[in-house]
């Protein structure tokens, strides 16, 4: 049972738009979400995060939005860069825990000049 | 600058023989985790180690091993190499200090292993 859940595989957006990544998930115990960016051939790196007791957080281009009654969140990119083209897993982390992620399968955005 | 480095780029090994993948943490973090990234799967953590020679079980233990003996080493070990093994393999560590409730962590780059 997949408990983080990115239903989109892929998305292409045009340079300078908005890029919207979705992500759900179904275990009500996480209380802690992450975005994370990878480059092919690369690891994972962090880029943004949000607690549940929050709806909205920024950083730069990057916008991550919770709704918790929903299970849902997304990651907002505006204005998107061609350099923003990555795979971004959404992770979550349980209550109690700082270590234990669970990954989505993740969006691979392309942006297109 | 934490840097993550994995032995091995990429690995072909063929079924039934043991592999090592070596991971080393140069920021003394005390935690170090093993996943591995399958296409449509995500990232799935095999094993976790909290300190040296301390180990948890992940959520895909079963074929694989690990091994803590020094602070910033943590390896991998599939005992006899199957074909379902086939993966990109992923080390992190990251500290026990720092911002509660998320402890950064920061990956290597990534082992391809094939298993033949």
């Amino acid at each position: 049972d997949q408990q983080v859940k990115q239903n989109s595989p892929s998305l292409s957006v045009q340079e300078g738009r908005i890029s919207i990544l979705n992500c759900d998930y179904t275990n009500s115990m996480f209380d802690y979400f992450l975005w994370y960016k990878k480059y092919p051939a690369e690891g994972p790196t962090f880029l943004i995060s949000i607690s549940s007791i929050k709806d909205k957080n920024e950083d730069g281009r990057f916008t991550v939005f919770l709704n918790k009654s929903a299970k849902h969140l997304s990651l907002h990119i505006v204005p998107s860069q061609p350099g923003d083209s990555a795979v971004y897993f959404c992770a979550a982390i349980p209550a109690g825990s700082n270590y234990k992620l669970t990954f989505g399968k993740g969006t691979l955005l392309t942006v297109n000049p | 600058d934490v840097k993550v480095t994995q032995s091995s780029r990429y690995l072909v090994k063929r079924t039934g023989e043991k592999v090592f993948l070596e991971c080393v943490q140069d920021m003394d973090h005390e935690n170090m985790f093993w996943y591995r990234q399958d296409p449509g799967l995500g990232l799935r953590l095999i094993y976790f180690s909290y300190d040296v020679k301390m180990k948890e079980k992940g959520d895909i233990p079963e074929g694989y091993s690990v091994s803590r003996e020094k602070k910033e080493r943590f390896s991998l070990i599939l005992e006899s190499a199957s074909t379902n093994q086939t993966s990109m393999y992923l080390c992190a560590s990251s500290s026990i200090e720092g911002p509660f409730p998320y402890n950064e962590q920061f990956f290597g780059p990534g082992t391809r292993l094939t298993v033949l």
